[in-house]
C-alpha cells in the first residue's frame, strides 16, 4: 500500500484481556518495527523483523508480549493478561531495509482499564 | 547504552521565524534520523541523515558524526511545524533498533 497501516485504530480492553494489533508495512519493505510510545517513557524500542532473519525481540517489556510476521508481510503484536501498564501508542514502522528512513503508521491506541 | 540529548527542550516561535534544533549523541552512529510528530501523533521521516547535510523545502540538517552532534534548521516557520522533533541514533549494533531522544516542543504562533 501507499503507507503503513495499522488496526485498529483505538482500542479498549480490560485488564487481564488479550489484545492483537495489526500492522501492514509498506509493499517490498523488508524492515518492520514496532515501538511503543507513552508520556513517561517516550519511543520505547520493542522488535524489529529484517527479511528473513531471527526477529530483535529485545525491546519486549515481558514474556505477555509477541509478535510475528507472516510471508515478510504483515505482523501482529500479542499482548496477553494485559495490565494497565501497557496503555500506550503502539507505533509500527517499515523501511526498505535499516539503512533507510522509516516510515511510521498512525498508531493503535491501547488503553487498559 | 547510547545517550542522545536533544535542545532546547521546548521552542516558542512566532511565525516566519528561523530556528536551530539541536541532537547531541554519545557513541559513534552510522545512522540518523529526524521525525516531527505533528499535534495528531503522526510521526514524519524528515531526514535520514548519518552525516553531511540535506535540504528539503524550508528544511535543512547536518550531521557532525566525529563531533558526535546534528541540528536540524527550520527556516520561515509556519503554524503547521509545530509539534515535536525527535532524533534518533541506533541501539547497539543492531542497526533495527533505533534510540530516540525526548524531543523539542516547537510551537509556532501566527
Amino acid at each position: 500500500g501507499a503507507g503503513v497501516s495499522q488496526s485498529p485504530s483505538n482500542k479498549v480492553t480490560e485488564k487481564g484481556k488479550d489484545v492483537e494489533l495489526r500492522c501492514d508495512p509498506i509493499s517490498g519493505h523488508t524492515a518492520l518495527y514496532w515501538y511503543r510510545q507513552s508520556l513517561g517513557q517516550g519511543l520505547e524500542f520493542l522488535i524489529y523483523f529484517q527479511g528473513n532473519s531471527a526477529p530483535d525481540k529485545s525491546g519486549l517489556p515481558s514474556d505477555r508480549f509477541s509478535a510475528e510476521r507472516t510471508g515478510g508481510s504483515v505482523s501482529t503484536l500479542t499482548i496477553q493478561r494485559t495490565q494497565q501498564e501497557d496503555s500506550a501508542v503502539y507505533l509500527c514502522a517499515s523501511s526498505l531495509d535499516s539503512l533507510y528512513g522509516y516510515t511510521f503508521g498512525s498508531g493503535t491506541r491501547l488503553t487498559v482499564v | 547504552g547510547i545517550q542522545v540529548e536533544q535542545s532546547p527542550p521546548d521552542l516558542i516561535l512566532q511565525e516566519g521565524a528561523n530556528s536551530t534544533l539541536r541532537c547531541n549523541f554519545s557513541d559513534s552512529v552510522n545512522n540518523l534520523q529526524w521525525f516531527h510528530q505533528n499535534p495528531w501523533g503522526q510521526l514524519i521521516n524528515l531526514f535520514y541523515i548519518p552525516s553531511g547535510t540535506k535540504q528539503n523545502g524550508r528544511l535543512s540538517a547536518t550531521t557532525v558524526a566525529t563531533e558526535r552532534y546534528s541540528l536540524l534548521y527550520i527556516s520561515s516557520s509556519q503554524t503547521t511545524d509545530s509539534g515535536v522533533y525527535f532524533c534518533a541514533v541506533p541501539r547497539g549494533s543492531t542497526l533495527g533498533r533505533l534510540y530516540f531522544g525526548r524531543g523539542t516542543q516547537l510551537t509556532v504562533w501566527p
